[in-house]
């Protein structure tokens, strides 16, 4: 089975900063990729699918970019509300494997 | 409203049986797979497995498989997930969602099993 991994699995970056999460597979997958968000004690919130389509109603802040095995997130800007948990997941076939997260915080 | 409404908070004791369901609603239920997912505390998100409820066509993780039934009844708009015998370990917060990838989330349903 294809395995999903993040990196890094936690930052901590200032307000206003870029910051960039990387997911790589060990297969290619295409752009059967997608992120979700998922704030403390909330529930997980889609926010690209298909590599770097944005879901409707997520900030433009939020990119999404990669094709075959590597893939990144980006926030162009970090704000408050974005400290939450990161999670990439496959769905080209097979176990729709999640990467392993990673946890965004304020400095 | 389009929604995934998930059963309510369970306590069960090691060896007991479950089953937790999941209810669609707003939207084509027999048009979408529904997958669960798997949350364990302070832990990061495991796909379970899924069911298309229009033929009930399923799909395990194979760290599932074996472990945990996923039905559905599409005429009531409603997939399941059960265990014929828990264990401590399946103490877990409990999510389905709609789709190859996952647009829309039910609240999630605690299971927890202690004796």
């Amino acid at each position: 089975d294809i395995q999903m991994t993040q990196s890094p699995s936690s930052l901590s970056a200032s307000v206003g900063d870029r910051v960039t999460i990387t997911c790589r597979a060990s297969q290619g997958i295409s752009n059967y990729l997608a992120w979700y968000q998922q704030k403390p004690g909330k529930v997980p919130k889609l926010l690209i699918f298909a590599a770097s389509t944005l879901q409707s109603g997520v900030p433009s802040r939020f990119s999404g970019s990669g094709s075959g095995t590597d893939f990144t997130l980006t926030i162009s800007s970090l704000q408050p509300e974005d400290v939450a948990t990161y999670y990439c997941q496959k769905y080209n076939s097979g176990p729709r494997t999640f990467g392993q997260g990673t946890k965004v915080e304020i400095k | 409203e389009v929604q995934l409404v998930q059963s309510g908070a369970e306590v069960k004791k090691p060896g007991e049986s479950l089953k937790i369901s999941c209810k669609g609603s707003g939207y084509s239920f027999t048009s979408y797979w529904i997958g669960w997912v798997r949350q364990m505390p302070g832990k990061g998100l495991e796909w379970m497995g899924m069911i298309y409820p229009g033929d009930s066509e399923t799909r395990y993780s194979p760290s599932f498989q074996g472990q945990v039934t996923i039905s559905a009844d599409k005429s009531i708009s409603t997939v399941y997930l059960q265990w014929s015998s828990l264990k401590a370990s399946d103490t877990a917060m409990y999510y389905c969602a709609r789709g190859w990838y996952f647009d829309l989330w039910g609240r999630g349903t605690l299971v927890t099993v202690s004796s």
